[in-house]
């Protein structure tokens, strides 16, 4: 069975640039995860979707992020326009949906992003 | 405070003994309880989960959860040095959201 996808690996870009991540999860999760990991720290949730459904973006800057997940399958990241502060991992995630409170992650290599 | 609390370390143990980890959450809506290890430069990948009450043992890694306390542990036996790395506690609520402590280097000295 194929893991989480993401891609790029790595990313350098100039401030002020946009930035896009691909996510592919695991085929039959229907959950899916964005991350952001800053060295020494935990990772930080941006946003999940339920299928197509983002049901939480409540961390997600949303004056410069965007996240989409049109067919309920691959996602996509966007950061426009990017900020030295943005420079950190992004993980994407995914999971089945059992009961309410969610089951475990698997996580994909993640994107490790600098921003000059 | 962090909703999930973890001692950043580092803990250091000799190959052989026991580690033991640490968490503390403060939702008491929290349904479900992950322990996930990352060594440096990868992804975090799942150890356990548990989600009732008491202890549940896997191999030499043992979760133990109280709900009452808030309080979930990871006990590692017979440490070995592949062991060190970072251990990250994740905890679910009912609603599913998910949080990260930031996690407990640890390391296992030969």
């Amino acid at each position: 069975e194929a893991g989480v996808v993401q891609s790029p690996r790595y990313k350098i870009i100039e401030k002020k640039q946009p930035v896009a991540f691909w996510c592919n999860p695991i085929s039959g999760h229907n959950t899916l995860y964005w991350y952001r990991q800053n060295l020494g720290q935990g990772p930080e949730l941006l946003i999940r979707y339920e299928n197509e459904e983002a049901v939480d973006d409540s961390q997600l800057p949303k004056d410069r992020f965007s996240a989409e997940r049109l067919k309920g399958v691959d996602s996509t990241l966007k950061i426009q326009p990017a900020e030295l502060g943005d420079s950190a991992v992004y993980l994407c995630a995914s999971s089945t949906r059992s009961g309410t409170s969610g089951k475990e992650q698997f996580f994909g290599p993640g994107t490790r992003l600098t921003v000059l | 405070q962090k909703e999930v609390e973890q001692n950043s370390g580092p803990l250091s143990v000799p190959e052989g003994a026991i580690a033991s980890l640490n968490c503390t959450y403060s939702d008491r809506g929290s349904q479900s309880f992950f322990w996930y290890r990352q060594y440096s430069g990868k992804s975090p990948e799942l150890i356990m989960s548990i989600y009732s009450n008491g202890d549940k043992e896997d191999g030499r890694f043992t979760a133990q959860l109280n709900k009452a306390s808030q309080y979930v542990s990871l006990l590692i036996r017979d440490s070995q040095p592949s062991d060190s790395a970072t251990y990250l506690c994740a905890v679910n609520t009912n609603a599913g959201k998910s949080t990260f402590g930031d996690g407990t280097t640890l390391t296992v000295k030969p």
